[in-house]
């Protein structure tokens, strides 16, 4: 089975400053790693994916991660944040193999982006 | 290309009585996912279909939810009768295959329970 923790579940944080937004899982096989953004009364979007390869993953409107192996950690970043940023977002993993494979997502942390 | 798309938006129901919520895929998607979302957590599998057939239901509450895929495109998920604890978001999902690792997702139905 695998869990994602989220260890903050709000992030204010003032416009044009950085933002980490920290993601730590737990799994017994490999997995593949994922940020979404949930923005209020929408549906689930996909920022950015981890598979292989390069540990710093690059995505949508700015935002990267990096995958941790040692740490089990994919935290996300963003060098300056709009207002527009402010929203939910969520880590999730999914086993690289298996019959039944599942997202397991985190709680969520909600950054919200002050002016 | 059209997303997912999901009805109705919002529903308001008293506990005991049935809700259906209706999904339709992103065209092409073999793998169509169920989610719930309660406030303030993440989403949580309900059900997973390969096109017509169930790949993983193991957490979908079998007394009072139901799904079904029956032609392998949409897909309804029942609840009969409904529980103050089901007020939450359900969200649809679809992706190419199973093995494919992105999911797209609908904008969801907010049900609330009174």
């Amino acid at each position: 089975a695998q869990s994602v923790t989220q260890l903050d579940s709000q992030v204010p944080v003032f416009e044009e400053a950085p933002v980490e937004l920290r993601c730590n899982y737990s799994s017994s096989v490999s997995v593949y790693l994922f940020w979404y953004v949930q923005y209020p009364n929408q549906g689930l979007q996909l920022l950015l994916k981890y598979l292989s390869g390069s540990t710093l993953v690059k995505g949508i409107n700015g935002f990267e991660a990096e995958f941790n192996k040692s740490q089990t950690s994919f935290h996300l970043r963003k060098p300056s944040v709009h207002i527009s940023d402010t929203a939910e977002y969520f880590c999730a993993v999914i086993p690289r193999s298996g019959s039944a494979r599942q997202l397991t997502f985190g709680s969520g942390t909600q950054l919200t982006v002050l002016p | 290309e059209a997303g997912v798309a999901q009805s109705p938006r919002y529903k308001i129901i008293e506990k005991r009585q049935s809700v259906a919520f209706w999904c339709n895929p992103i065209s092409g998607h073999a793998t169509l996912y169920w989610y719930q979302q309660i406030l303030g957590q993440g989403p949580k599998l309900l059900i997973q279909f390969q096109n017509n057939g169930v790949v993983d239901d193991s957490q979908l509450p079998k007394d009072r939810f139901s799904a079904e895929r029956l032609k392998g495109v949409d897909s309804t998920l029942k609840i009969q009768p409904a529980k103050l604890e089901d007020s939450a978001v359900y969200l649809c999902a679809s992706s190419v295959g199973q093995t494919n690792n992105e999911q797209f997702f609908g904008p969801g139905t907010r049900l609330t329970v009174l």
